[in-house]
């Protein structure tokens, strides 16, 4: 059974650009959740999507968006980035969206210069 | 989800066991008590989870008091594998959707 997989793994972005990250949840798991990790802190949540809809959003600014498609796979942009955006984001996976134990990926490091 | 409140940090001799407190006074009556922990550089790992009775897994305890306003996870036999920030998470209730992380406790586990 495969675990969840983030890609990429490392990114470099310049500031202003716009990046994509991607997740694969575990099989069989329909809510996939977003959370942003700075160094020093605990991750903080940014989105959950159940069955392909967004159940949840933390206080994170318009720049940022997700969504989840039919295979539950997900997608986190951020646009018009900022220094303050370096940071582990990671994506966890659950087999539904509340009370249950959520799967972590190993993140990917986004770097802004 | 309610605020718990963890030590910054910790130290365990390996082989011992090491007993993790957590305050989390202010929960509600639906929501549960979350274990997780994050090893250097890599993801959040679930540990256990429950809601008023204790709870025992393969990897760890967890002893939550009758009231409910404090737990304590409950590693059998550190080893140095277990060096980690373990976080306690009051979870649940209206905002059952996300998981609120705190700073957790930095465990050390020493030879």
């Amino acid at each position: 059974d495969t675990g969840v997989t983030q890609s990429p793994t490392h990114l470099i972005k310049t500031r202003g650009q716009q990046v994509t990250l991607r997740c694969s949840p575990i099989s069989g798991h329909k809510s996939v959740s977003w959370y942003q990790q700075v160094l020093g802190q605990g991750p903080q949540f940014i989105f959950q999507y159940y069955e392909k809809e967004e159940r949840g959003r933390g206080n994170f600014p318009d720049r940022f968006s997700a969504r989840q498609f039919p295979n539950y796979s997900s997608e986190l942009n951020v646009n018009a980035l900022l220094l303050g955006d370096s940071a582990l984001y990671l994506c966890a996976s659950s087999k539904r969206g509340e009370n249950t134990e959520a799967f972590f990926g190993q993140g990917t490091r986004l770097t802004v210069v | 989800d309610a605020k718990t409140t963890q030590p910054t940090s910790m130290d365990c001799a390996e082989g011992r066991a090491a007993n993790l407190p957590c305050n989390h006074s202010t929960i509600s009556g639906n929501e549960y008590v979350y274990w997780y922990r994050q090893i250097h550089s890599q993801g959040p790992q679930y540990i256990i989870h429950g809601l008023k009775n204790n709870e025992t897994n393969e990897m760890a305890s967890l002893i939550i008091t009758e009231d409910r306003k404090s737990s304590t996870l409950i590693l059998p036999h550190a080893t140095l594998r277990d060096t980690a920030v373990y976080y306690c998470i009051a979870h649940g209730g209206g905002s059952n959707y996300k998981l609120t992380f705190g700073k957790g406790t930095l465990l050390t586990v020493n030879p």
